[in-house]
């Protein structure tokens, strides 16, 4: 069974840059997942999908800023040059082969 | 541009049902699978049900099965869903999401949400 685990909060400065984490469960460390991000009172914005070797394809309209890499099990998303509106909750989103999908738990990223 | 929006949602009783639109405008509807994913207050994103272009082929999440049934028109570009004997732990925003049309099942664009209260 597919598992997505995530940091409950991350932090970072204005203009720095932050990498949030996503890991699958043991057994699913080829499969792709999509991040997500959630601003408050929003619905979810789709970030990009980003596979196992680093490839990501992101959604219309999202910044260079935004950017996925991937190591074995773990999924990334890195964040540049950090902005006030960028503090959200960002979701990671992966699939079974048996039609299930799941959600990470979320990450909370605050900008300081 | 693509839009999802979503209706349906209201307070009702412990038991009770309710059904759940999405109307959705700006691509072809019945090229695409359609999701439906909620979010209790305070929680993250839970995925509730997903249904094929052609309705052909629905999963549940397995929380799910036998309260809900998720259908399409394809006629009214729609998406719906049905939820039956509904319990105070049900009390969501819900959400409704395309797929994205490659290999993948990553949702490539989501509604605004409508909110379902039930109560005790």
């Amino acid at each position: 069974q597919l598992v997505l685990t995530q940091s409950p909060s991350a932090s970072a400065s204005l203009g720095a840059s932050v990498k949030l984490t996503c890991t699958l469960s043991s057994g699913h460390s080829r499969n792709a997942i999509a991040w997500h991000q959630q601003q408050p009172e929003k619905g979810p914005r789709y970030l990009m999908k980003l596979n196992s070797d680093g490839s990501h394809s992101k959604g219309a309209g999202i910044p260079d800023r935004f950017s996925g890499s991937s190591s074995g099990a773990e999924r990334y998303l890195t964040i540049s040059r950090l902005q006030s509106e960028d503090e959200a909750d960002f979701y990671c989103q992966g699939w079974d082969t048996g039609g299930q999908v799941v959600f990470g738990g979320g990450t909370k990223l605050t900008v300081l | 541009e693509v839009q999802l929006v979503e209706s349906g949602g209201g307070l009702v009783k412990r038991g009770g049902s309710l059904r759940l639109s999405c109307v959705a405008s700006g691509f072809i509807f019945n090229t695409y699978y359609m999701n439906w994913v909620r979010q209790a207050p305070g929680k993250g994103l839970e995925w509730v049900a997903s249904i094929s272009s052609t309705s052909d082929y629905i999963f549940y999440a397995d929380s799910q099965k036998g309260r809900f049934t998720v259908s399409r028109d394809n006629a009214k570009n729609s998406v719906y869903l049905q939820m039956n004997s509904l319990r105070v732990e049900d009390t969501a925003v819900y959400f409704c999401a395309r797929e994205s049309a490659g290999s993948g099942r990553n949702f490539d664009y989501w509604g605004q949400g409508t909110l379902v209260t039930v109560s005790s």
